[in-house]
């Protein structure tokens, strides 16, 4: 079945610094998934970050930047300056789109908080 | 942004009995999702629900489960019987399409 592997947390840095999350996929029921990012803030629920449908694509959202490299598999999640809000749970996910299923797979979620 | 509400936030249970954990989607959304996470594991699917029928659902979704929802109210996921195994955060989604979902802040059940 599909699955997506994500960088095992906890994840710190200091405030200012670049963050990079690693996710790589892998999708047998469909060639090109769409890849989504979720972040969970401490308190709240789930939330869509961003998502990206086609392959080469990059999607961004506060500061947050994926790329869909169907080469690698991968769809990491990268911002080059963090602050004290973006700490939080931070998930990737692939779903089939289209007229397929529109299930999500999740990877099991990186921590990430500011060096002290 | 929309928001989908789970009712209870948090549920105990004897093995054995049944429970109904009650979701409250986003008013005009047409497809509805349970998740199931279990401690340190990753968020799995379990079911997506479209127009009043089950389209999908996964080899986690047992028998003693069902869902439901009825006269456009609550989005419900019922156990009966409840067993150890079952014992997990229950994430309600839903989408107003085929794309983004919009995710409930959980229930957590504990079967004892």
């Amino acid at each position: 079945g599909d699955s997506v592997t994500q960088t095992e947390g906890p994840v710190t840095v200091s405030e200012s610094e670049s963050l990079i999350i690693n996710c790589t996929y892998s999708a047998t029921s469909i060639a090109y998934p769409n890849l989504f990012w979720y972040v969970r803030y401490p308190g709240e629920g789930l939330q869509l970050l961003l998502k990206v449908i086609t392959a080469g694509q990059k999607g961004s959202s506060r500061g947050f930047e994926a790329t869909y490299n169907k080469e690698t598999t991968s769809f990491h999640l990268q911002k080059a300056s963090v602050q004290e809000s973006d700490s939080a749970v931070y998930y990737c996910a692939l779903g089939e789109g289209g007229t397929g299923s529109n299930r999500l797979t999740f990877g099991k979620g990186t921590k990430f908080s500011l060096i002290p | 942004g929309p928001k989908v509400l789970q009712i209870p936030s948090h549920q105990i249970i004897d093995m054995g009995q049944m429970v109904t954990l009650n979701c409250d989607p986003v008013s005009n959304h047409l497809y509805f999702y349970w998740y199931k996470q279990i401690l340190g594991q990753q968020m799995e699917f379990l079911v997506n629900f479209y127009n009043g029928k089950v389209m999908e659902k996964s080899k986690l979704f047992k028998d003693q489960f069902s869902v439901e929802r009825p006269d456009g109210s609550y989005f419900t996921l019922k156990i009966q019987p409840t067993a150890l195994e079952d014992s997990a955060v229950y994430f309600c989604a839903s989408s107003p399409d085929r794309d983004e979902q919009y995710f409930g802040p959980g229930t957590r059940l504990t079967v004892l």
